[in-house]
């Protein structure tokens, strides 16, 4: 299984653009890089996924350079509602897949 | 449609005690995990069902935790005798199995469980 490594935490401002990197030196050929937001008192939801270049949709962008080492969630214009635990995933598609969470990265964006 | 249901929401029991956790997956969906979460840390994989058969399940703690989903849908998982250090917030998740895409992960609202 592929190791992720995060940051810990990060601060941010309202209307700024965050990014938070992930490193997967040791991703597989076949592994997907899924990122999840966990808020406090729920389980973790789905924001985007990717398996090279980038990848764009209605909450974020991730972008991921040609060799599959990182990645790098970018959330636009954050607001107060996205103070939340970030985490990477990295793996293979399909029921054999094992997901493992690491400890994520706590973003509080601050007024 | 309906999400992933979890009961009970709370549950506080004593040391040495039993408690049973309940889980209805989104229907449909042919994979079901079963997570711990512990404050301060990401979700624990504790077991992986693939319709009523064991994709994984090498961190479950056998001694004491135990889980079943008999018929394919929903799944139960049991600890007995709890120790205090089984507090946490214990997660189930559902998803769609398309081979050669990923499986987006749907979760409940977790069960908290305190032991005292």
């Amino acid at each position: 299984l592929a190791k992720t490594t995060q940051p810990i935490s990060m601060d941010s401002y309202e209307g700024q653009e965050v990014n938070i990197t992930c490193s997967h030196n040791n991703i597989a050929t076949n592994d997907y890089i899924t990122w999840y937001q966990q808020f406090p008192s729920q389980g973790p939801r789905f924001i985007i996924q990717g398996y090279k270049t980038k990848v764009t949709n209605e909450v974020a962008s991730l972008f991921i350079p040609a060799d599959r080492k990182s990645s790098t969630l970018s959330l636009p214009r954050v607001s107060l509602s996205d103070t939340a635990v970030y985490y990477c995933l990295v793996g293979a598609s399909g029921g054999s897949y094992i997901p493992t969470f690491g400890r994520g990265t706590s973003l509080i964006v601050h007024p | 449609e309906a999400g992933v249901a979890q009961s009970p929401r709370y549950k506080i029991i004593e040391k040495r005690q039993s408690v049973a956790f309940w889980c209805n997956p989104i229907s449909g969906h042919a994979t079901l995990y079963w997570y711990q979460q512990i404050l301060g840390q990401g979700p624990k994989l504790l077991i992986q069902f693939q319709n009523n058969g064991v994709v994984d399940d090498s961190q479950l703690p056998k001694d004491r935790f135990s889980a079943e989903r008999l018929k394919g849908v929903d799944s139960t998982l049991k600890i007995q005798p709890a120790k205090l250090e089984d507090s946490a917030v214990y997660l189930c998740a559902s998803s769609l199995v398309f081979p050669g895409s990923y499986n987006e992960q749907f979760f409940g609202p977790g069960t908290r469980l305190t032991v005292l």
